[in-house]
């Protein structure tokens, strides 16, 4: 009965590869996010999407693009890796305004570049 | 662009000593809310704070928001191994085109020595 659901839990690949992590929530929340967890523990938010509004943080490369297929899913595409992207890649989700309700965060996606 | 500040870093104590964490804001915070990472883990909500001065309690931890909303605090009394973890204040911040997002201090690392 998981509800914020991520995988893979560890991606191990090399420099340069396009990978996918797949996320999915059962609490039929309305927003989802993407947050990136590096070495140090910091927590930053990467995206936050409904399915109306994708709003993306201004440090993030443009390498990363979430893709929505219904208000359930939110993936996460990267696209030419780079040895910078080894971190912790935690989904998460709420229902309705970002700032005042509490997150539901999934076992976060280990990834390691090669 | 706002940050919310967290210290300290790091925690040291002995198990049954007193632990406590702090927020602080620049610019005044419609509501705050805590998580807990344990080791390994992922982000789990505490609690949220909204209204000025607020005080909430759980268990042996307190929360407390500050009278201008621009700082929190979180205390453990006597402490135990089960407290082991990171501890984050999160609050929203203004991210443009009228959109806030959550964002996360830098954490407090707690460690508990048996």
């Amino acid at each position: 009965d998981t509800a914020v659901s991520q995988t893979p839990k560890y991606l191990v690949t090399q420099m340069g590869n396009d990978k996918s992590i797949k996320c999915e929530q059962n609490l039929g929340h309305d927003t989802m996010y993407w947050y990136k967890q590096d070495s140090k523990k910091f927590l930053k938010i990467m995206f936050s999407y409904n399915n109306k509004e994708l709003i993306i943080n201004e440090t993030v490369p443009n390498r990363f693009s979430p893709k929505s297929p219904d208000k359930a899913h939110l993936n996460l595409h990267i696209n030419s890796l780079e040895l910078g992207d080894s971190a912790v890649y935690f989904c998460a989700s709420s229902q309705g305004g970002i700032s005042n309700q509490p997150q539901h965060f999934g076992d976060g996606t280990r990834l390691s570049i090669l | 662009g706002q940050q919310v500040m967290q210290i300290p870093q790091y925690q040291h104590v002995q198990e049954g000593e007193d632990f406590t964490t702090y927020c602080n804001s620049s610019t005044t915070l419609s509501n705050i809310q805590w998580y807990k990472q344990r080791p390994g883990g992922h982000p789990v909500f505490l609690i949220q704070l909204v209204k000025s001065g607020e005080v909430k309690k759980q268990k042996r931890l307190t929360f407390q928001f500050g009278e201008a909303k621009k700082n929190s605090s979180l205390h453990i009394t006597a402490t135990q191994t089960t407290d082991v973890g990171t501890y984050f204040c999160a609050g929203p911040a203004y991210s443009g085109a009228g959109s806030y997002q959550l964002t996360f201090g830098k954490g407090t690392k707690l460690s508990v020595i048996p």
